[in-house]
């Protein structure tokens, strides 16, 4: 059973442009959950989609974006790319929400120049 | 602040030593969960707990929820090198809405000397 997928692994962008990063959940789970990690931050709760539906947000600004698609894939996206919005970013998948445990993608390194 | 505390930050050990990870939250747990993360990787879940006094085992890896629900430690017996990794503990929470959602301590880094 394939895990979940993230790409891409690895993006570099400058200040002021956009990024988009996505996720393939597990074969069956419906629920996707966006994480940011950072060295001072630890591991930070982004949003959650859910039937294609946002169902938890975390305190980031409208910056941060996401959607799923009816195949319960999801993408995220930054506009105005900030120097501190370089991180790892990661996706987990369950079955559904509230349901643990997730599991976690690879996630993308995002550099902000 | 922070929502789950680990202790300790980092730890350096023997190859063959024992050691404990601790993970601490202010309020009462209702779902604990230990994650391995290799530098740069994702997180590997390794295990959950639910009931006061639970307790699992993985191997050599031990993981025990307090009575009170409000701490929780990881247990490795006779350390090696493939334990080295960053431990997490995460935790459901419930958030102003009512919905849950997942927080994270900050990790414990860990070294396991040959």
């Amino acid at each position: 059973k394939a895990g979940v997928t993230q790409t891409p692994r690895y993006l570099i962008k400058t200040r002021g442009q956009q990024v988009t990063l996505s996720c393939s959940p597990i074969s069956g789970h419906r629920s996707v959950s966006w994480y940011q990690q950072t060295p001072g931050q630890g591991l930070q709760f982004l949003f959650e989609y859910f039937s294609e539906t946002q169902r938890n947000k975390g305190n980031f600004p409208g910056r941060f974006s996401g959607r799923q698609f009816s195949n319960s894939r999801s993408e995220m996206n930054v506009s105005t790319l900030e120097l501190g919005d370089s991180a790892l970013y990661l996706c987990a998948s369950s079955i559904r929400s509230g349901t643990q445990p997730q599991h976690f993608g690879d996630g993308t390194r995002l550099s902000i120049l | 602040s922070q929502e789950l505390e680990q202790s300790p930050q980092s730890l350096i050990v023997q190859e063959g030593k024992n050691l404990t990870i601790n993970c601490t939250s202010s309020k009462t747990l209702y779902g604990l969960y230990w994650y391995k993360q290799k530098y740069g990787e994702g997180l590997i879940f390794l295990m959950m707990l639910q009931k006061g006094g639970e307790e699992k085992s993985h191997e050599k890896i031990t993981a025990k929820l307090d009575e009170k629900k409000q701490q929780s430690s990881l247990h490795i017996t006779a350390s090696q090198p493939s334990h080295a990794g960053i431990y997490l503990c995460g935790a459901d929470i419930l958030t102003q809405g009512g919905s849950e959602k997942l927080v994270f301590g900050k990790g414990t880094k860990l070294t396991v000397n040959p």
